[in-house]
């Protein structure tokens, strides 16, 4: 069985440009997550989707956004790139809702470098 | 003040070595994981724990709910488990809350 896959696995784009990343969770999963991992600022937690909605988001700002479509795979996208985008951005999945019921499963991520 | 705290932050054994890395947190959660990360950057789930202890091979979990404290132990440890061990909480809402991440490096 296939595992979280991401694409593009690295991405290079200059100031003020739009990247788009995208994540396919494992089958049978309807639950994604994205993370940002910054050079010296670690694991940050960005978004959440479940069955198609945003469930939650971590403190970033709206020029970060997502969506997941009726598969379950999901994009993430970040408007009017600034330098300090350049990072790890990780997707996990797991099943269901309940936090304390769904391991996690991480993709390898895919980098992005904002020149 | 971190929501999550993780002890040492840089850990180096010989091998056949009992490791502990441990972790603390301030605020309420759902569930807590500990993830091993390898240097070209993936993340794999080594437990999530809600209360107890559970036990992977030569990898055991801990967790004490009351005293928002948590443990990883690796028994008889071994060049390949050299990697970043990074706790992290789940906050109610699903927000994962991660730790800066321990260094491990087993020697042999």
């Amino acid at each position: 069985e296939a595992g979280v896959t991401q694409s593009p696995t690295h991405l290079i784009k200059t100031r003020g440009q739009q990247a788009t990343l995208r994540c396919s969770p494992i089958s049978g999963h309807t639950s994604v997550y994205w993370y940002q991992q910054a050079l010296g600022l670690g694991l940050q937690f960005l978004l959440w989707y479940d069955e198609g909605e945003e469930r939650n988001r971590g403190n970033f700002p709206p020029r970060f956004s997502g969506r997941q479509f009726p598969n379950y795979s999901s994009e993430l996208n970040v408007n009017a790139l600034e330098l300090e985008d350049s990072a790890l951005y990780l997707c996990a999945s797991s099943s269901g809702l309940a936090a304390n019921t769904g391991e996690l499963f991480f993709g390898e991520g895919s980098r992005l470098t904002v020149l | 003040k971190n929501e999550v705290e993780q002890s040492p932050q840089n850990l180096t054994a010989q091998e056949g070595e009992f490791i502990t890395i441990n972790c603390s947190y301030s605020v309420g959660i759902s569930a807590l994981h500990w993830l091993q990360q390898h240097p070209g950057g993936g993340i794999v789930s080594l437990f999530m724990l809600s209360s107890g202890k559970k036990k992977h091979g030569r990898l055991i979990a801990t967790i004490n709910i009351q005293e928002k404290h948590s443990s990883l132990h690796i028994t008889a440890s071994h060049p390949r488990d050299s990697a970043v061990y990074i706790c992290a909480v789940m906050e109610y809402g699903n927000k994962l809350v991660f730790g800066a991440g321990t260094i491990l490096r087993v020697k042999s």
